[in-house]
């Protein structure tokens, strides 16, 4: 079964970093788009970020274009979000999301990411 | 951006029932719309791709229909566990997906 699974949530400071990470089973990571999409009770659902398939290509949302690198290591089957700059409406859950055909078909559990002073 | 407009935002309705959510798009997003439903304290979970497809294990009593902009998701049958916030998304223009606001769905 393709599953996801997310780590590295926390309590941070404004201007610190975290760094997520997302372990996939039963499919092999590079194969497919993968992103990152945050939920919080006042904005929603918010796309974060994507890596392509069988490359490097990422994709960033204009809100964290710049603070947030999206990375792939497929040896260790994991995805990882690094959060630099971190501002207080960085938080939210972040979750790790296999992309389908026009879908995102895999959702992890997602991992909290609080930044407070 | 492409703008998802859910509609009601929340209802409430008895077990057996059928009820529709609808979605409206600010664009033509052809068929390429999906509806997620998530529980409290759990992820979003895919019910419906490509406007009207089932993946495998949802069950039947989901349903969805429209194109280019008007969307709508039925749920017939209406059990206890259907109770949770239903979500429609776009991802014509991978990888920037957007989500609508989200209908809250009430069991009595």
């Amino acid at each position: 079964e393709m599953q996801v699974l997310e780590s590295g949530g926390g309590l941070v400071q404004p201007g610190g970093s975290l760094r997520l990470s997302c372990e996939a089973s039963g499919f092999t990571l590079i194969s497919y788009h993968m992103a990152w999409v945050r939920q919080t009770p006042g904005k929603g659902l918010e796309w974060v970020s994507a890596i392509d398939k069988g490359a490097d290509t990422t994709h960033y949302a204009d809100s964290v274009r710049g603070r947030f690198i999206i990375s792939r290591d497929e040896s260790k089957k994991t995805l990882h979000l690094q959060l630099n700059s971190l501002r207080v409406d960085d938080t939210a859950v972040y979750y790790c999301v296999k992309v389908g055909n026009f879908n995102y078909d895999r959702w992890g559990r997602g991992t909290l990411v609080n930044v407070t002073s | 951006d492409i703008q998802l407009t859910q509609s009601p935002s929340s209802l409430s309705a008895s077990v057996g029932d059928t009820v529709t959510i609808a979605c409206r798009a600010s664009q033509d997003v052809s068929s390429y719309l999906a509806w997620y439903q998530q529980k409290p304290g759990e992820a979003p979970y895919l019910l419906i791709y490509a406007a009207s497809a089932l993946p495998r294990g949802v069950p039947s009593r989901f349903s969805g229909r429209g194109f280019g902009t008007e969307f709508t998701l039925t749920i017939s049958s209406l059990q206890p566990e259907d109770s949770a916030t239903y979500y429609c998304q776009q991802l014509t223009n991978y990888p920037r997906a957007t989500f609508g606001q989200g209908t809250r769905l009430e069991i009595k």
